[in-house]
């Protein structure tokens, strides 16, 4: 069965550069949530999108921004990178109208800022 | 909002043995839901199984079952027969009123040999 893809898998950039971030969810879902998972902590949830609109926002700082596209892929655009920013971001993606909600996660993409 | 309890923050079991995972809940909802997701040290995030506060039967999936007591806010995660590929994070995981999953600080499962 297909998964969620994500985008790079890993992805190393210095202080003060920019990444993007890229999700392809399961065919046919149209619900792309990004979560943040530092070293040794709990994923957080991000931010939160259905039908290409934002549905939901959780911790996201301002320097982060993301959008999803009418394909339904999703970008996750971070700006002006910061050492505390190194974790793995994972993409999930859920079908609207499902019968339990249940959110399938990507491979996520290992980020490491310099 | 639902809060969530996991208090093994570190569980060993012999393989091939079957082992509880402990995860107690407090909610005023009425209707609500509760997954199990799996992180091996690899980084991924699996998903195991699923129950739902009207679920009439215990959810089961394969060798994962959930033993979900809703007078007691329980849902314990059991898995049978324990194989050295379950060693992981175990996160019990419930269903924000926005849709979003809260993560709590998991069970580290330890399969030994």
């Amino acid at each position: 069965a297909a998964g969620v893809i994500q985008s790079p898998r890993h992805l190393i950039k210095e202080k003060r550069e920019t990444a993007t971030l890229k999700c392809y969810p399961i065919p046919r879902h149209d619900t792309v949530y990004w979560y943040q998972q530092g070293p040794g902590q709990d994923p957080q949830f991000l931010i939160s999108f259905y039908e290409k609109m934002q549905s939901d926002k959780g911790s996201i700082p301002d320097r982060f921004s993301a959008q999803q596209f009418s394909d339904y892929h999703s970008e996750l655009n971070m700006s002006s990178l910061e050492l505390g920013d190194s974790a793995l971001y994972f993409c999930a993606s859920k079908e609207a109208g499902g019968a339990t909600d249940t959110q399938y996660f990507g491979p996520g993409t290992r980020l490491t800022v310099l | 909002a639902q809060k969530i309890t996991q208090t093994q923050p570190g569980m060993f079991v012999q393989e091939k043995e079957a082992v509880t995972l402990d995860c107690t809940y407090d909610t005023s909802d009425q209707s609500y839901g509760l997954f199990w997701y799996k992180q091996p040290s690899s980084g991924e995030m699996i998903f195991l199984i699923y129950q739902g506060s009207y679920d009439e039967q215990n959810a089961t999936e394969g060798r994962y079952s959930l033993n979900f007591q809703k007078a007691r806010k329980s849902a314990n995660l059991v898995i049978s027969a324990s194989q050295l590929g379950d060693s992981a994070m175990y996160f019990c995981v419930p269903l924000g009123s926005a849709r979003q999953l809260t993560f709590g600080s998991g069970t580290q499962l330890t399969v030994l040999p």
